[in-house]
């Protein structure tokens, strides 16, 4: 069965740090990945994808993330972290036959200290 | 470009009552998705629709939830009776079908507060 993992519940950085949000999936083909951003109140809003070819994928907001078939994993990275970028984030694995259906990990709020 | 566009954005109701959940899909996209968001259980979808026509209702809790997409700019989420435990966030979501798990474009959600 398809399963998301986002073993981080809160993760705190200061501004200006980096920041690595680890996402990890369970899927039997080559899955489509995704990591979405949901503001306090706000909709999810859709960062950036990964349904083939390059390996490391460029989002908006200067997030990127890293596709590794051997670690099942598709961690979420920026290199300098701003106020702003204080969220909930949520990675979702689809694809297959019931290739609609998105299965979003926990997700893992970000706090940033000023 | 209107994103999805959901009413109300907040609803408080009483137990027992009927609650009617509204969604307006990007102009374009035929897909159209159902999501429940609470702090036990994340995001589940509820139901997807794929031209106006449900394709998969299995995350739909019990007959108390039914959805309806009368056409292709319009879709509704009802709860009838309502209890608390349906308290939640309800988001709709929309795409293209180009590609079946194509980007998902969500709207800001109804909060539902049942008492």
């Amino acid at each position: 069965a398809q399963s998301v993992t986002q073993p981080d519940i809160h993760i705190t950085v200061s501004e200006g740090a980096s920041l690595e949000l680890r996402c990890n999936y369970s899927y039997g083909a080559t899955p489509y990945l995704f990591w979405y951003v949901q503001s306090p109140g706000q909709g999810l809003q859709l960062l950036l994808k990964y349904f083939s070819g390059d390996t490391l994928v460029q989002g908006i907001k200067g997030f990127e993330a890293e596709f590794k078939r051997s670690q099942s994993s598709f961690n979420l990275r920026k290199p300098s972290v701003h106020w702003s970028d204080a969220a909930e984030y949520f990675c979702a694995v689809g694809g297959g036959d019931s290739s609609y259906k998105l299965i979003f990990g926990s997700g893992t709020r970000l706090l940033v200290r000023p | 470009d209107a994103g999805v566009i959901q009413s109300p954005r907040h609803e408080v109701t009483e137990m027992g009552q009927e609650v009617t959940l509204r969604c307006k899909p990007i102009s374009g996209h035929n897909s159209l998705f159902w999501y429940r968001q609470t702090m036990m259980r994340g995001l589940e979808l509820l139901i997807y629709f794929n031209n106006n026509v449900p394709i998969d209702d299995s995350g739909m809790p019990e007959d108390r939830f039914s959805a309806k997409m009368p056409n292709a700019s319009f879709s509704t989420l009802k709860i009838q009776p309502s209890e608390p435990r349906d308290s939640a966030v309800y988001f709709c979501a929309s795409s293209s079908d180009r590609v079946h798990t194509d980007t998902q474009y969500f709207g800001p959600g109804t909060r539902l507060t049942v008492l």
